[in-house]
């Protein structure tokens, strides 16, 4: 069964410092995964996608992502955090054929940024 | 162009009454996803409909419902309201399918007496 595992819960950076936000998943066959951003009493945005074209993916404000066949990972990050970067991140996977599917989320990650 | 939008914003009810909650996609969107958010299960899948029929559906009990429009706006009801259905219920729209980008409501903030 397709799962997303995302390793931390929480992470805290100091403004100006790298950002790594760790997902694993797991996938039978080459899955289609994204990052998804949360701020509060928002809903969620769209920060990148893979879809097996490149495995390093570029996204907005400035985040990346790199898909790892061989460790099942898919992590986020981002050189230089910002205060605006403090949210809830969510690692998706898309399960099911072509035409029909849902989304499988992770359990989230919040991100801190300290002044 | 206008995103998703979902009416009501927030409502409160109380146990054993049902409600409805409306979703209008993009202008063009023809698959209309709904997902619960709660602190406790994190977001979850509830159904997908596409062109009037929903295509999938997650594992929540059938007091859980919903439909789609011939112009693609989608309501689902939640009936005989239990205080566990206190949630985020979200709303994704996209072109055809839900592997492709989904764009995401505000969502509506159901709270349960």
């Amino acid at each position: 069964a397709q799962s997303v595992t995302q390793l931390d819960s929480h992470v805290s950076v100091s403004e100006g410092t790298p950002v790594l936000l760790r997902c694993n998943y797991s996938s039978s066959y080459s899955p289609s995964l994204f990052w998804y951003v949360q701020h509060p009493n928002k809903g969620l945005q769209l920060l990148l996608k893979y879809t097996s074209a490149a495995t390093l993916v570029k996204g907005i404000n400035g985040f990346e992502a790199e898909f790892k066949k061989s460790e099942t990972s898919f992590h986020l990050t981002k050189p230089s955090a910002h205060m605006s970067d403090a949210a809830e991140y969510f690692c998706v996977v898309s399960v099911g054929s072509s035409n029909t599917g849902k989304l499988i989320f992770g359990q989230g990650t919040t991100l801190q940024v300290k002044p | 162009k206008a995103g998703v939008t979902q009416t009501p914003r927030y409502l409160i009810k109380t146990r054993g009454q049902q409600v409805t909650l409306s979703c209008s996609p993009i202008s063009g969107h023809r698959s209309v996803s709904w997902y619960q958010q709660t602190p406790g299960q994190g977001l979850q899948f509830l159904f997908e409909y596409f062109s009037e029929t929903q295509r999938n559906k997650g594992n929540f009990p059938g007091r859980f419902s919903g439909r789609q429009f011939s112009n693609s706006r989608s309501e689902m009801n939640v009936s005989t309201l239990e205080l566990g259905d206190s949630a985020l219920y979200l709303c994704a729209s996209s072109f055809y399918r839900v592997g492709e980008t989904q764009y995401f409501g505000p969502g509506t903030r159901l709270l349960v007496l």
